[in-house]
């Protein structure tokens, strides 16, 4: 997605936090920040989103900067299992064409 | 809950031949989508239905490409005289309503020798 920049690979010590972080200096106003997931031979799994405010769910924290020009998304106990692509995306709230870039390869190492 | 489920989840298929995939999406959920991502490339859309709206087909790559979604719930992609080009992984994913949050199905690999 032409409108993220992400880091191609990050590699992360289990049980440590993992912070993956994500430029989208062009969002516009009403576009949300959303992060996805895939497993290898899995489909994308959608972790969390956010406009404004910082968000946190059973899986993740989503950390927008005020400007919102970057974001930063943490797994807080990094798992052998949170191995995957991370894809950051940016959508407006009538996009329903997601498209995925190359997003951030993480590999979690005992 | 259960989530969106695909089935098969693996199909080989010979060039020629037609296939059908199928999708059942969370229940509830009135809005359907099919993608298809090849090796080590990136989504790429193909169609999206919303409740008893006209769906929007622009993604289909070409005319062997179908699908259709019956009574608002299960949908079938089905793709005719497949070619090797056809081999992918083919996504489906829904949502609650309209264009909101997407969670997707574990997918269907198509393989066409």
């Amino acid at each position: 997605d032409a409108k993220t920049t992400q880091p191609p690979s990050m590699d992360c010590a289990e049980g440590r936090a993992a912070n993956l972080p994500c430029n989208h200096s062009t969002i516009s106003g009403n576009e949300y920040v959303y992060w996805y997931r895939q497993i290898h031979s899995q489909g994308p799994q959608y972790i969390i989103h956010g406009l404004k405010n910082n968000e946190t769910n059973e899986m993740a924290s989503l950390i927008i900067t005020e400007d919102r020009k970057s974001s930063t998304l943490i797994l807080p106990h990094a798992t052998l299992r949170d191995t995957a692509v991370y894809y950051c995306i940016v959508r407006g709230p009538n996009d329903y064409k997601l498209s995925f870039g190359a997003g951030t390869t993480v590999t979690v190492r005992a | 809950g259960a989530g969106v489920s695909q089935s098969p989840s693996n199909k080989v298929t010979e060039k020629g031949k037609d296939v059908e995939l199928r999708c059942d999406p969370i229940s509830g959920h009135t809005a359907l989508y099919w993608y298809r991502q090849s090796l080590g490339q990136g989504l790429e859309f193909l169609i999206y239905f919303q409740g008893n709206s006209a769906p929007d087909k622009s993604g289909l790559p070409s005319d062997r490409f179908s699908a259709e979604r019956t009574g608002g719930s299960v949908s079938t992609l089905t793709i005719q005289r497949t070619q090797q080009e056809d081999s992918a992984v083919y996504l489906c994913a829904s949502s609650s309503r309209g264009p909101d949050t997407q969670y997707f199905g574990p997918g269907t690999r198509l393989t066409v020798l």
